[in-house]
């Protein structure tokens, strides 16, 4: 089992409406979880981090946490063909100062 | 302000070379992290510094190696190059070490082996 597991996609979502990334995680002792962006040959962007149990608005992207379930997703409303990347799910498991990074789930959408 | 950079952007080397990344943070970051990204997977850690001094190293041999300078900038060096070495090289910064410290990647440095 990954420490960290995205399903690689790709999502297809038609424009304007909500696309939901998912993301678990193995390790009952992580403590922050991140959501990144990545465009093809670029860097990842950071896009929300979550640190508590519950929802985290930020515009249109929302970050829940379930430490009890070991997810975290994150939903974006009014989907935009600029939102079209590799999305990235990282997790710090607290024992040392690493992140452990899903594979990410490509996310496509369509005009 | 500026953001991560990172240099060189791109290079080619042969197998058996070693190769230096350098790595400029955000003013006022003070950790620096490496990652190596291999095409269709997320990174994966390296190395993370903090006030010049390493906080953190991945499982990778010890061909990998790395230091970080008095204005918090940082250098990664690669010895004996494989041709599995090849990747995207990522370097971010954060404000601390902390497990709630966000961190900012540069635009990173694409390392071919041939």
């Amino acid at each position: 089992q990954k420490e960290v597991e995205q399903n690689s996609g790709p999502l297809s979502v038609p424009e304007g409406a909500i696309a939901s990334l998912n993301c678990t995680y193995s390790d009952r002792g992580s403590q922050s979880f991140f959501w990144y962006r990545q465009y093809s040959g670029k860097s990842p962007e950071l896009i929300m981090s979550i640190y508590s149990n519950g929802d985290k608005e930020d515009g249109r992207f929302t970050a829940q946490l379930n430490k009890a379930s070991q997810y975290v997703s994150l939903l974006i409303r009014d989907s935009q063909p600029s939102d079209s990347a590799t999305y990235l799910c990282a997790v710090n498991r607290g024992s040392n100062y690493q992140l452990i990074w899903g594979a990410g789930t490509k996310l496509i959408i369509k005009p | 302000d500026a953001g991560v950079t990172q240099s060189p952007t791109h290079l080619i080397k042969t197998r058996g070379q070693h190769v230096t990344l350098r790595c400029s943070p955000i003013s006022g970051h003070k950790s620096v992290s490496w990652y190596q990204q291999v095409l269709g997977q997320g990174p994966q850690f390296i190395f993370q510094y903090y006030e010049k001094e390493e906080r953190g190293r991945g499982n990778f041999p010890d061909r990998f190696s790395a230091r970080q300078f008095p204005n918090y900038s940082s250098e990664l060096n690669v010895n004996a190059l494989l041709l599995g070495d090849s990747a995207l090289y990522l370097c971010a910064s954060s404000l601390s070490a902390g497990l709630n410290s966000p961190l900012h990647f540069g635009n990173g440095t694409r390392l071919t082996v041939t």
